[in-house]
């Protein structure tokens, strides 16, 4: 079965240093792989998936994520972080290669707080 | 320009009220499914649809029933509420292995 995980609850960094947010799946096969965002009171946004190709992939709002299968991560980055960057951000995997269209599966999620 | 539209944004219910939620896209995207998220907890998965007429169960479907009679709505029905049921839904739709897109959610509350 397919699985994420984000091992923090809570990533804090000021404003104008690099942010990481950490993720690491389980699939059978080679991964789809996404990163979403979450403000206040909003459904969540997409920034950047993976499916094949070259392994850094660039999203929405100056984010990008490197996928790495020896490690079997997708972690989340940005070289400068914003204070507007803070909110709640979710990685989802999916396993292309079960049969059926087998929806996506979501972690627990990473607050990230940039601070002034 | 409406995208994933959900109703009510918000709700409050007693104990074994029943309600529907209401998700409709404009997007002809034939893949919509209902998540449930609580703190903690993440986003969990309590039915999908990969087309009209065809509806599976996610991780949490006991005590919700959907059904899918057209592309643009999957309504999501709360048969007998219970307090484990306050949570915040949403509702998402997508093309096949494209990004989600999600409504606003639904904030509901059973006391």
């Amino acid at each position: 079965a397919q699985s994420v995980a984000q091992p923090e609850d809570q990533v804090n960094v000021a404003e104008g240093n690099p942010l990481t947010v950490k993720c690491t799946y389980s699939v059978s096969g080679n991964p789809y792989l996404f990163w979403y965002v979450q403000y206040p009171n909003r459904g969540l946004q997409f920034l950047l998936k993976y499916i094949t190709g070259d392994n850094l992939v660039k999203g929405s709002y100056g984010f990008e994520a490197e996928f790495n299968k020896s490690q079997t991560s997708f972690h989340l980055k940005k070289p400068s972080a914003l204070v507007s960057d803070s909110a709640l951000y979710f990685c989802a995997v999916r396993d292309p290669w079960v049969s059926g269209n087998t929806p996506l599966v979501f972690g627990k999620g990473t607050r990230l707080s940039v601070i002034a | 320009n409406a995208g994933v539209t959900q109703t009510p944004k918000f709700q409050v219910l007693k104990t074994g009220q029943s309600m529907t939620l209401q998700c409709a896209q404009d997007m002809n995207h034939e893949y919509m499914s209902w998540y449930r998220q609580d703190p903690g907890m993440g986003l969990r998965l309590i039915h999908y649809s990969v087309g009209a007429g065809i509806t599976d169960q996610g991780e949490v479907p006991n005590g919700y029933n959907v059904s899918r009679s057209t592309t643009e709505d999957f309504p999501l029905r709360l048969l007998s509420a219970a307090p484990s049921q306050t949570s915040v839904y949403f509702c998402a739709s997508s093309l096949s292995n494209s990004p989600l897109h999600f409504g606003n959610g639904t904030r509901l509350t059973v006391t």
